[in-house]
């Protein structure tokens, strides 16, 4: 089983709408979860931390994080055109304490 | 100026050649990481440094060696390049705080093996 699964999309959204984008994990020792952004042919940039159940809001963003479901999602409000990107989900392995990165979900925000 | 940087920023290599990607930072982060990307597999940990001291592999190992000379400077080789070692490879750094290994990446170098 991977360890971290993400659905690949592409999901497409019209401009405006909340575009929600998912992302399991295997290894219940994780406590940290992290969304990067990644433009075609650019590097991952971070969006969003999480480390406790719930959820954190910046922005335009919103991550949820449930550690019974082994569960992490990140929302866009408003989607833009410049959301357009593909979607990393990582969680730190807990027993080495380095990332292991979901395949990644391309966005398309329609205008 | 960049925290991160790599060089080359792009590569075009022959079949069986030495190849060496460097890497270099300015955050001032202990901890170093070489992934490579390929379409539909994601980010990949080739080798990761938590510190000058500490080097350990990652899932996908075979084929490169690293060297971390410096705090700041971290170095991917491949003895002899093969084409399915073609694919974006990316550098990053964290500095772990509490529970929390933010990684921040540099550019990429888009390597090309014939």
């Amino acid at each position: 089983q991977k360890e971290v699964e993400q659905n690949s999309g592409p999901l497409s959204v019209p401009e405006g709408a909340i575009a929600s984008l998912n992302c399991t994990y295997s290894d219940r020792g994780s406590q940290s979860f992290f969304w990067y952004r990644q433009y075609s042919g650019k590097s991952p940039e971070l969006i969003m931390s999480i480390y406790s159940n719930g959820d954190k809001e910046d922005g335009r963003f919103t991550a949820q994080l449930n550690k019974a479901s082994q569960y992490v999602s990140l929302l866009i409000r408003d989607s833009q055109p410049s959301d357009s990107a593909t979607y990393l989900c990582a969680a730190v392995r807990g027993s080495q304490g380095n990332l292991i990165f979901g395949k990644g979900t391309k966005l398309s925000v329609k205008p | 100026d960049a925290d991160v940087t790599q060089t080359p920023r792009n590569r075009i290599t022959k079949t069986g050649k030495r190849i060496m990607l460097e890497c270099s930072q300015t955050k001032g982060h202990d901890r170093m990481y070489w992934y490579r990307q390929d379409p539909g597999l994601g980010l990949r940990l080739i080798y990761y440094s938590f510190d000058v001291k500490d080097i350990n592999k990652g899932e996908i190992s075979d084929g490169y060696s690293v060297s971390r000379q410096a705090q700041a400077k971290f170095s991917l080789s491949l003895e002899s390049a093969i084409p399915n070692q073609t694919a974006l490879y990316f550098c990053a750094t964290s500095d772990l705080q509490g529970s929390a290994d933010t990684q921040y990446f540099g550019p990429g170098t888009r390597l090309t093996v014939l």
